[in-house]
């Protein structure tokens, strides 16, 4: 069965890090496009950062900088290193792997929530 | 950026009704528009790509089709499971941008 689960959220104070995983079973991360999407309390989602197969990465301008997405072949994990982070990256994070560098997102991991407060 | 102007933002709508939710991009994206259905605490889940392709075990009642820069997601006869909040998004470029979503009411 393909499916995608997330870990790492927490509560983290303004300008903190954190680093959220994404262990995949049932398909290689590194043959796939994985991306991160995320969703503030009550808002819509927003796509934040997508790796490609042959490793280019491209971020959400909002995260340019701040945010980077990484994995780990050797673990099937898929990464997203937050540094700088503000009140405004307060959401749940998920992961979703993407059909191809013009794909649509299928499928998607449960989420795991990151608040930034002090 | 690919601007998405999705609508409406909300809906209230009666088992069996058919409904319509639009989609419009600030410019041509061919048919790399994609459809996902949320509910309360879960993660959405993709219902219709490419434009007017059905995901793999979604009911036939959900349609999607394309004209130019217009895109639409049709439920035939809603039935109970279907309110929700429905997205759409395009793949075309990035940022991969999203539809503000529309939620999907019982009358």
């Amino acid at each position: 069965e393909v499916q995608l689960v997330e870990t790492g959220g927490d509560l983290i104070q303004p300008g903190g890090s954190l680093r959220l995983s994404c262990a995949a079973s049932g398909f290689t991360v590194s043959s796939n496009y994985m991306s991160w999407v995320r969703q503030a309390p009550g808002k819509g989602l927003e796509w934040v950062s997508v790796i490609y197969s042959g490793g280019s990465t491209y971020y959400a301008e909002s995260v340019k900088g701040r945010f980077t997405i990484s994995r780990d072949n050797s673990k099937n994990t898929l990464y997203l290193q937050m540094n700088g982070l503000r009140a405004e990256d307060t959401a749940v994070y998920y992961c979703a792997r993407a059909a191809g560098s013009s794909g649509w997102f299928d499928p998607w991991g449960q989420g795991t929530l990151v608040t930034v407060s002090s | 950026d690919i601007q998405m102007t999705q609508s409406p933002s909300s809906l209230s709508a009666s088992v069996g009704d058919r409904v319509t939710i639009t989609c419009r991009t600030s410019q041509s994206i061919s048919t790399y528009l994609n459809w996902y259905q949320q509910k309360p605490g879960k993660a959405p889940k993709l219902l219709i790509y490419a434009a007017s392709s059905l995901q793999s075990g979604v009911p036939s009642r959900f349609s999607g089709s394309a004209s130019g820069t217009y895109f639409t997601l049709t439920i035939s006869s809603l039935q109970p499971e279907d309110f929700a909040t429905y997205y759409c998004q395009q793949s075309y470029s990035t940022p991969y941008t999203f539809g503000q979503g529309t939620k999907l009411e019982i009358k």
